[in-house]
């Protein structure tokens, strides 16, 4: 592993609320990702980072945004939460070089 | 566009029987391959990785893959299947034209074992 993880784990929350999701990495990895995975589409990536304050969009961006202030830190937004972004949230980090990803545990986000 | 087919929604064999999942790409270079496994309520795991060489790649837990550039197809395969491997199993492709390492995923192969 990693050592990625993921807050928080589970968290329900009411439509037009905004939600903040963490991911915090231990390995100095240069790359970092968010996912969401849903059934039937496998996972789509929604922003990732290539460095601190280097960050772009992916195949599902809108609705969403991200910073990363540190190296360590890459924070998913949702600024105003919408049912259809009830999902499974997945970190991954990666380093120069690898080209492999390593993924944290998922965080399960309800919109209701 | 680059794209990933996993055929194969869900799969049922037998304890001790031999596996094969389906993954096909669309990449015009060179793909970095890789397949994933996802146990319930888990994130993802690397079972192997494809950059070059020989086109039949070894991992973790028995598994194997051979690249099939001709035939555009990434499959996984186990001799002897056991009741630990019931999962989801992900294929992904390194879309990469950048250096940013970007996935591509399949939609997943959910398997089942039967003791």
């Amino acid at each position: 592993d990693a050592g990625i993880t993921q807050s928080p784990r589970h968290k329900v929350t009411e439509t037009g609320t905004p939600v903040t999701l963490r991911c915090h990495q231990t390995e100095n990895h240069r790359y970092m990702y968010w996912y969401r995975q849903d059934p039937g589409h496998g996972l789509r990536l929604i922003h990732y980072s290539y460095g601190v304050k280097d960050t772009d969009k992916g195949e599902v961006s809108d609705g969403y945004s991200v910073s990363r202030s540190k190296t360590e830190d890459f924070l998913l937004t949702l600024e105003s939460a919408t049912s259809s972004q009830t999902s499974v949230y997945f970190c991954a980090t990666g380093s120069a070089g690898t080209d492999t990803q390593y993924f944290g545990p998922g965080t399960r986000l309800t919109v209701l | 566009a680059q794209s990933v087919t996993q055929p194969d929604i869900h799969i049922t064999v037998s304890e001790g029987a031999s596996l094969e999942l389906r993954c096909n790409y669309s990449y015009g270079a060179t793909p970095y391959l890789f397949w994933y496994v996802q146990s319930p309520g888990q994130g993802l795991q690397l079972l192997l990785k494809y950059f070059s060489g020989d086109t039949l790649v070894q991992g973790i837990k028995g598994f194997e893959a051979e690249f099939k550039r001709s035939q555009s197809s990434f499959n996984l395969r186990k001799p002897s299947v056991h009741w630990s491997d019931a999962a989801e199993y992900f294929c992904a492709v390194d879309s990469t034209t950048s250096g940013t390492y970007k996935y591509i995923f399949g939609t997943g192969t959910r398997l089942k074992v039967l003791a």
